[in-house]
C-alpha cells in the first residue's frame, strides 16, 4: 500500500526567508511524487512533479522539491518566501508499478498550512 | 482553455436530505474524479469515472454514488445526508485514469454544509 504523510500541520515563515514544507513517503515500489497548492476558495493547483532524473524538481511559482529516495522524503522547498505564498500545500504519492486498494490513484497527505508573515 | 468547474459553489442542506453536485471536466478530459477534502482528513479519494463508467471507489459508504454523462460531465450525489458529510468536494479531470497520468486539473470545490 502506498501512503503520504505531511508531518506538520502549519508552517510559519517570515518573508523574504527561505520556506521547507515537508513530505514523506511509503511505497513498495519507485514513486511518482506531487506538490499541490490550494488557495482559499479555490481548487488544487499543480505545483510540482517528480517521476525520474534529477533528484532536484523545479516547479511553478519558484518552488522546486528534492526527492531523497534513503529518507523516502519529498520537501517543497523555496528560497525566498513571500506572502503571497500563504497557501495549503498538498504532497501526493501513486506507486505506477503497484495497485494500492486495487487501483493506481494518488493518495493525497492531509495538507500543510503555511502562513508567511510580512 | 476553460478549466474545470464545479456548481454549485455553496449548499446548505439539512440531515437525511439529499444532494447532487456537478462538474464539468476540461474539454477533452474523459477521467472526473472526487474527492472529499476535511479539515481532518485532507483529501479522501471517492471514486472515479472514466468513459461513463466507474473505475475506481475509495472507502466510502453506500450512500455517496455518483454517474458520469457521454460528455464527460459527471455528477455526485449524497443521499441521508449527516453532519459528517459536510466539506470541500473536489472534482479533478484527467486525460487518462488518474492512476495512468502525471496530472489532475481541479475545479474550485462545493462547499457543502449539513445542519
Amino acid at each position: 500500500a502506498q501512503s503520504v504523510a505531511q508531518p506538520e500541520d502549519q508552517v510559519n515563515v517570515a518573508e523574504g526567508n527561505p520556506l521547507t514544507v515537508k513530505c514523506t513517503y511509503s511505497v513498495s515500489g519507485n514513486p511518482y511524487l506531487f506538490w499541490y497548492v490550494q488557495y482559499p476558495n479555490r481548487g488544487l493547483q499543480f505545483l510540482l512533479k517528480y517521476i525520474t532524473g534529477d533528484n532536484l524538481v523545479k516547479g511553478s511559482y519558484g518552488f522546486e522539491a528534492e526527492f531523497n529516495k534513503s529518507q523516502t522524503s519529498f520537501h517543497l522547498k523555496k528560497p525566498s518566501a513571500l506572502v503571497s505564498d500563504s497557501a495549503l500545500y498538498f504532497c501526493a504519492v501513486r506507486d505506477p508499478f503497484s495497485l494500492s486498494g486495487g487501483s493506481y490513484i494518488p493518495t493525497f497527505g492531509r495538507g500543510t498550512s503555511l502562513i508567511v508573515h510580512p | 482553455k476553460a478549466g474545470v468547474t464545479q456548481t454549485p459553489r455553496y449548499l446548505i442542506k439539512t440531515r437525511g436530505q439529499q444532494v447532487t453536485l456537478s462538474c464539468s471536466p476540461i474539454s477533452g478530459h474523459r477521467s472526473v474524479s472526487w474527492y472529499q477534502q476535511t479539515p481532518g482528513q485532507g483529501l479522501q479519494f471517492l471514486f472515479e469515472y472514466f468513459s461513463e463508467t466507474q473505475r475506481n471507489k475509495g472507502n466510502f459508504p453506500g450512500r455517496f454514488s455518483g454517474r458520469q454523462f457521454s460528455n464527460s460531465r459527471s455528477e455526485m450525489n449524497v443521499s441521508t445526508l449527516e453532519l459528517g458529510d459536510s466539506a470541500l468536494y473536489l472534482c479533478a479531470s484527467s486525460l487518462g485514469l488518474a492512476g495512468e497520468v502525471d496530472e489532475q486539473f481541479f475545479g474550485p470545490g462545493t462547499r457543502l454544509t449539513v445542519l
